[in-house]
């Protein structure tokens, strides 16, 4: 498996608190992603990177926010968690943007009371 | 923006039967890939095909493209308990940054 750590692993919050998920690579690739996972939805970007400091929104953005000040992290924020942001949040990693296959962290499974 | 639909969502075979799920997207695709995610796993990278009409074998899994670069499908002969899990679909678009999964289809074997 490629070098990828997720932090933490399992979380139980709160609504309205704030929630930070890290992902860390140990495989330099200059892409990285974060997807939620849902039954019945498969997985959806949230945001992606394309380089220290450089990122973009996927098509669930609202209510994320993400920074990478090095390129081994990538960090997901939840502002305020709500409800609707249960979910099982996987990272993932990539040499090239799109082509070519991306390696998946372990994923964090999220759940907000 | 751009949909990738899979079906079925699910599928119980016996071991020994084949298998096949079907991908289709809204727009024309750059490329498409296949992961399998076993249960309580995370998705791992199978295949990608770009061209239009391709064809790719892995031992008991084929997988096609179709020739609208619109849909695949990825077929499996003679299932075994190890194909078990959950087999995604994903769609890069025509910019090439971003992938759109498909819901998944959820394989099933009984031994």
């Amino acid at each position: 498996d490629a070098g990828i750590t997720q932090s933490p692993r399992h979380k139980v919050t709160e609504t309205g608190t704030p929630v930070t998920l890290r992902c860390h690579q140990t495989e330099n690739h200059r892409y990285m992603y974060w997807y939620r996972q849902d039954p019945g939805h498969g997985l959806r970007l949230i945001h992606y990177s394309y380089g220290v400091k450089d990122t973009d929104k996927g098509e669930v953005s609202d209510g994320y926010s993400v920074s990478r000040s090095k390129t081994e992290d990538f960090l997901l924020t939840l502002e305020s968690a709500t409800s609707s942001q249960t979910s099982v949040y996987f990272c993932a990693i990539s040499q090239l943007t799109g082509e070519g296959e991306q390696f998946f962290g372990p994923g964090t499974r999220l759940t907000v009371l | 923006g751009q949909q990738v639909m899979q079906i079925p969502q699910y599928q119980h075979v016996q071991e020994g039967e084949d298998f096949t799920t079907y991908c289709n997207s809204s727009t024309t695709l750059s490329n498409i890939q296949w992961y399998k995610q076993r249960p309580g796993g995370h998705p791992v990278f199978l295949i990608q095909l770009v061209k239009s009409g391709e064809v790719k074998k892995q031992k008991r899994l084929t997988f096609q493209f179709g020739e609208a670069k619109k849909n695949s499908s990825l077929h499996i002969t003679a299932t075994q308990t190890t194909d078990v899990g959950t087999y995604f679909c994903a769609g890069l678009n025509n910019a090439g940054n971003m992938l759109t999964f498909g819901g998944g289809t959820r394989l099933m074997v009984k031994p």
